[in-house]
């Protein structure tokens, strides 16, 4: 069973600074890796999603990274706004079209 | 308009209600899913289908039905809820393509008392 772990579960940080957050997951045998926004009130949306033979991914200040075969993922956001604080989640897709999520890291991003 | 919309968006019930949870997308996408999200847990998968005559169980579907009704809509119901059915709802659609991420609707938070 795929299992995706996220750490840290929040972090809090100076506007500004540049920040990483990690995912693992157990299974290799994956399609693709996302990574999600998710604001309160709303749905989650989509920022990065990189397929399994890529390496990274780049939209903006986001530069996600996947490295297979050791299950983990980084997505990093740079010079971090306080627009950026959200819940962000991991997922990776496995057969069927279904995807399996991480818990989430908390972000929250101080003026 | 969102592509991806649920009603309702808040609801109470009571222990053994039956409730009815509704998804409708304009995206096109033959695929969609239903997501539970509770605190520290994440989501996870309750049912799929893939076109309307497709359902699958997915992670947690003890206690939950649903119904493609057509291409654009896939409801949840709960037949008798129950109070650890409290949580964050979320539909979602895709594309074929697994190129193609999902798109989630806003949510629906029900809470059984």
């Amino acid at each position: 069973k795929q299992e995706v772990t996220q750490i840290p579960a929040a972090l809090s940080v100076p506007e500004g600074e540049n920040l990483v957050l990690n995912c693992s997951f157990t299974d290799s045998a994956i399609y693709n890796l996302q990574w999600f926004r998710q604001d309160p009130g709303k749905g989650l949306t989509s920022l990065l999603l990189i397929q399994s033979s890529q390496r990274e991914q780049t939209s903006g200040r986001l530069n996600a990274s996947l490295d297979k075969s050791s299950g983990r993922s980084t997505l990093y956001i740079a010079a971090s706004q306080p627009g950026d604080s959200a819940t962000y989640l991991c997922a990776v897709e496995t057969s069927g079209s279904r995807l399996t999520f991480g818990e989430g890291t908390q972000l929250t991003v101080n003026p | 308009d969102a592509d991806v919309t649920q009603t309702p968006r808040n609801r109470i019930t009571k222990t053994g209600k039956r409730i009815m949870l509704e998804c409708s997308q304009t995206k096109g996408h033959d695929r969609m899913y239903w997501y539970r999200q509770d605190p520290g847990l994440g989501l996870r998968l309750i049912y799929y289908s893939f076109d309307v005559k497709d359902i699958n169980k997915g992670e947690i579907s003890d206690g939950y039905s649903v119904s493609r009704q057509a291409q654009a809509k896939f409801s949840l119901s709960l037949e008798s809820a129950i109070p650890n059915q409290t949580a964050l709802y979320f539909c979602a659609t895709s594309d074929l393509l697994s190129t193609e991420t999902q798109y989630f609707g806003p949510g629906t938070r029900l809470l059984v008392l």
